[in-house]
């Protein structure tokens, strides 16, 4: 199994442009999720998605749009990149349902914006 | 609302002991852990439920104070391979629907020779 599969693992990207993150898990999980990380601020969620056609925001949403329409993906899509959004920016899974459970991370995109 | 980690980093010597805590202002139900090492994405340690239960990872254990809302990992005769940073994720609420996993700051662990 692949697991959690985030791509690109790097890019650069000017101020004003838009890009997407893509994340896909092939371990059938529900529960889909978005963090961004920054020094000093740990992971603070950007947001997430409990089954297919079913978003909702994290702590920190603005900037950032989801969708998902599948249930192995889950894009991140950035619409008018700022410096601010440069981070280091992680998707992770988890089965849904009544109990909660490991989140499986990805291995992590790092943005740059200039 | 970020959960409160402490203390924000710590120096071990190997085989010595640490313990870092995580307190919320929030009714919790569970509060997760996770390692971190530099460059590379968390990994689980272990998950705690409103009940009391407290479960283990090999020299690793954790406690959950439900009345406190405080949980803290206890690292025992410390190894190397322990060194990383340490986030505890707590989620509010009564669970099930509540998939809101909100991480606090890290903990800075490094065990020296």
């Amino acid at each position: 199994n692949a697991g959690v599969t985030q791509t690109p693992k790097f890019q650069v990207l000017k101020t004003g442009q838009s890009m997407t993150l893509q994340c896909a898990q092939d371990m059938n999980h529900e529960y889909m999720s978005w963090y961004r990380q920054d020094p000093g601020m740990g992971l603070r969620l950007i947001h997430y998605s409990v089954g297919a056609g079913i978003t909702d925001q994290g702590e920190v949403p603005n900037g950032y749009n989801v969708s998902r329409s599948t249930t192995e993906d889950f894009p991140l899509r950035l619409l008018s990149a700022a410096p601010s959004q440069t981070s280091v920016y992680f998707c992770a899974s988890r089965p849904a349902g009544g109990a909660t459970g490991e989140l499986f991370f990805g291995e992590g995109s790092r943005l740059t914006v200039l | 609302q970020q959960p409160v980690q402490s203390p924000q980093a710590v120096i071990l010597r190997e085989g010595e002991d640490a313990v870092i805590n995580c307190s919320s202002s929030k009714a919790l139900y569970s509060v997760h852990w996770y390692r971190q090492k530099h460059g590379e994405a968390p990994v689980f340690l272990m998950i705690l439920l409103k009940g009391g239960e407290q479960k283990g990872h090999e020299k690793i254990s954790a406690s959950f104070n439900e009345k406190k809302q405080q949980s803290s990992l206890y690292l025992t005769a410390s190894q190397l391979s322990y060194s990383g940073t340490y986030f505890c994720g707590t989620e509010r609420g009564s669970g099930g629907s509540n998939y809101k996993l909100t991480f606090g700051k890290g903990t800075l662990l490094t065990v020296n020779p």
